[in-house]
């Protein structure tokens, strides 16, 4: 079974400063890596993910991904945050042969201005 | 194209009370998903349903929890007696079938059981 660590719980950054949120997982078999965030009173949002090929994922408002595979990581950045991104990140893991999701305990990302 | 829905948003019952949550998908997603996130913790996946069949169930906790997708669109999930330690958010998600795995789950915005 794989298991993600996020190794983060809160991350308090002030607006149009850059973000990086970590996550590490463990698995022994290949696996897809996903970002998902979760905005105050809604469901979970994917924000990119990997699932092959190049190692620099970019997602959407502007987040990117490396997954890095020696590491076993899979880092989130954001160069310039806005107060909007104020909102709650899981890293997740899936087998590349299965469905399920197993995801980390969340990053909390508080923007200041 | 409509979300994910769920019902109810929130739920308060006391222990040993039934409680039933609602999912309904995307149009046209076969495969349904529900997860728990239990008190602050990870979220953690309950089972998997293509149409109406059950694909995993490896999650689910114990036999209080049943879960149905009668005609393969909505499900539902019922706590049946309800314990304080079920407590949590329920997500329900729904994905596609052509790519498999690597199909994208969108979740709905899930529903907050507190047991008392």
């Amino acid at each position: 079974a794989q298991s993600v660590t996020q190794l983060d719980s809160q991350v308090p950054v002030f607006e149009e400063a850059p973000v990086e949120l970590r996550c590490n997982y463990s698995s022994s078999v290949s696996v897809y890596l996903f970002w998902y965030v979760q905005y105050p009173n809604q469901g979970l949002q994917l924000l990119l993910k990997y699932l092959s090929g190049s190692t620099l994922v970019k997602g959407i408002n502007g987040f990117e991904a490396e997954f890095n595979k020696s590491q076993t990581s899979f880092h989130l950045r954001k160069p310039s945050v806005h107060i909007s991104d104020t909102a709650e990140y899981f890293c997740a893991v899936s087998r590349s042969n299965d469905y399920k999701l197993s995801f980390g305990a969340g990053t909390t990302v508080t923007v200041r201005a | 194209e409509a979300g994910v829905t769920q019902f109810p948003s929130h739920s308060v019952i006391e222990k040993g009370q039934t409680v039933t949550l609602r999912c309904d998908p995307i149009s046209g997603h076969d495969n349904l998903y529900w997860y728990r996130r239990v008190m602050g913790k990870e979220i953690k996946f309950l089972l998997h349903f293509v149409k109406e069949s059950k694909q995993d169930e490896s999650g689910m906790p114990n036999n209080r929890f049943l879960a149905e997708r009668t005609g393969g669109t909505y499900s539902t999930l019922k706590v049946q007696p309800a314990e304080l330690e079920d407590s949590g958010v329920y997500f329900c998600a729904s994905s596609q079938t052509s790519r498999g795995p690597q199909e994208t789950q969108y979740f709905g915005p899930g529903t907050r059981l507190l047991v008392l």
